[in-house]
């Protein structure tokens, strides 16, 4: 299976500040098509999760643009720019790879 | 708008069955694969089922695997999770979600919950 490991947030973050956020791939994540399968969800507390980001890069419908994604084929961080009360909760990354689909364990991000 | 509903959870004992269902509206339901996606309490998210659009291929998480059968049926919309042999560790609550031509779930329902306890 292809393990995901993500990174922890020095929390709180300031409200403005920027934030970013890490996730690493046991296994490249790019796949012959040119896409990387890797996937960010953002969960606020009490709510279903919802997607930020797919193909690693590419904002969802609805998504702000404070939001943005990057990395390699293993290596994948979140951007989230100027923090907002509506940014907390807990970010998923997702590699739809391969089966079993597989998440990182989450990374909560707090307000200060 | 795009609604996908779950029911059917609640509790029940070990070694017990349990069928959840999710209500599908909004989308042409029997164009797009559809998971099962489960959070145990306090954990992470966890990837269930998925079923193909047609409901000729399955896949599973092996912890699940001739425990957990996922269905559809496409006349009326609905997916199904029928779950046998049930253990503690399958306390979680249960999302269903669309998955967008195997490259993201980008539709989640609001999840019920299912407690496995004597």
């Amino acid at each position: 299976d292809i393990v995901m490991t993500q990174g922890a947030l020095p929390n709180p973050v300031p409200s403005g500040e920027s934030a970013s956020i890490t996730c690493q791939s046991s296994k490249s994540l790019l796949h012959s098509n040119g896409k990387t399968y890797l996937n960010w969800y953002l969960q606020r507390p009490g709510q279903s999760p919802q997607l930020l980001i797919y193909w690693m890069s590419t904002r969802a419908s609805g998504v702000s643009d404070r939001f943005s994604g990057s990395g390699s084929g293993t290596d994948f961080t979140l951007k989230i720019s100027s923090v907002e009360a509506e940014d907390v909760g807990v970010y998923h990354c997702q590699q739809f790879l391969e089966y079993p689909r597989t998440f990182g364990a989450g990374t909560k991000l707090e307000l200060k | 708008e795009v609604q996908l509903v779950e029911s059917g959870g609640g509790l029940v004992q070990p070694g017990r069955s349990m069928k959840l269902s999710c209500a599908a509206s909004g989308f042409t339901f029997s164009y797009y694969g559809m998971a099962w996606v489960r959070q145990a309490p306090t954990k992470g998210l966890e990837w269930v089922a998925t079923i193909s659009y047609d409901g000729t291929s399955t896949y599973y998480r092996d912890s699940v695997k001739g425990r957990f059968t996922i269905s559809r049926d496409n006349a009326k919309s609905t997916l199904f999770l029928q779950m046998n042999s049930l253990r503690s560790e399958d306390t979680a609550t249960y999302y269903c979600t669309r998955d967008w031509g195997n490259n993201y779930f980008d539709y989640w329902g609001q999840g019920v919950m299912v407690t496995v306890s004597s």
